[in-house]
C-alpha cells in the first residue's frame, strides 16, 4: 500500500534562517507531488507541484522553492525565512491523470520567530 | 480569478443534529469538486463529484453537486462528536496536461457537542 511521509512535524525557526521540509512517497511510482500551505483559519493554497523528476511548477510568487531530486522525494526549501512563511505545510500525491483522491502527508507546522 | 467559498465558516451543533455545509465556486474549466475532512493534520478524502444531481453517499454523509448554479452541499445526519473537524471543499480545474491542481475554500469548522 502507498504511504506518504513528511518531516519534520514541527519546526520553530528564526527569521533569516534556512528551511528544508522533506516528503517521500512509498508504494507507487511516478506520482504527481504537491506542496500546499495552510495559514491559520484559511484553506489550503497550492505552492508547487511536480509531475516528474526535476519538473517543478510554482503557483504563487514567494520566498520558497521546491525540488524533486528523486521520483518519490519532494523537498520544500528557503534560503532565508520570513515571518510570513509561518504556517502548516502539507505534502500530497496522486497518480497521473484526472485527480481522484489526493493523499496528504501529516503536515509540518512551521513557526518563524 | 478562481474562487471557492464555503459557508458557514463555523458551526456548533449537538449530537443527533443534521447539518448542511455549503460550497460555491467560480472556476474556469471545471473538472470536479472534492470534499475533505481535516481533524488534526492530514485532510482525508470524502467525496469527488463530477456530475450534477447525482448524490454521493457514505454512511451518514452525503453530497450533491449543481453545476448550473455552481455549488455543492455536504450533509451530515445524526451528527456525532467524532464528526467535529474542518470540512474542506476543493475544485479541480482542467488545464493542459496538468492534473491535480485544486483550489480550496477556507473550510467550515464543525463542532459537535455531546
Amino acid at each position: 500500500s502507498q504511504t506518504i511521509h513528511q518531516w519534520p512535524a514541527t519546526l520553530v525557526q528564526p527569521v533569516g534562517s534556512p528551511l528544508s521540509l522533506e516528503c517521500t512517497v512509498e508504494g507507487t511510482s511516478n506520482p504527481n507531488l504537491y506542496w500546499y500551505r495552510q495559514a491559520a483559519g484559511r484553506g489550503l493554497q497550492l505552492l508547487f507541484y511536480s509531475v516528474g523528476i526535476g519538473q517543478i511548477s510554482s503557483e504563487v510568487p514567494q520566498n520558497l522553492s521546491a525540488s524533486r531530486p528523486q521520483d518519490r522525494q519532494f523537498i520544500l526549501s528557503s534560503k532565508k525565512l520570513l515571518l510570513s512563511d509561518s504556517g502548516f505545510y502539507l505534502c500530497a500525491w496522486t497518480v497521473g491523470g484526472p485527480i481522484g483522491e489526493l493523499f496528504f502527508g501529516e503536515g509540518s507546522r512551521l513557526t518563524v520567530l | 480569478e478562481d474562487k471557492v467559498v464555503q459557508s458557514p465558516l463555523s458551526l456548533v451543533v449537538h449530537e443527533g443534529d443534521t447539518v448542511t455545509l455549503n460550497c460555491s465556486y467560480e472556476v474556469t474549466n471545471f473538472r470536479s469538486l472534492l470534499w475533505y475532512k481535516q481533524e488534526k493534520k492530514a485532510p482525508t478524502f470524502l467525496f469527488m463529484l463530477t456530475s450534477s444531481g447525482i448524490e454521493k453517499k457514505s454512511g451518514r454523509l452525503s453530497s450533491i453537486l449543481d453545476k448550473k448554479e455552481l455549488f455543492s452541499i455536504l450533509n451530515i445526519t445524526a451528527t456525532q462528536t467524532g464528526d467535529s473537524a474542518v470540512y474542506l471543499c476543493a475544485v479541480e480545474y482542467a488545464g493542459g496536461t496538468s492534473y491535480g491542481k485544486l483550489t480550496f475554500g477556507q473550510g467550515t469548522i464543525l463542532t459537535v457537542h455531546p
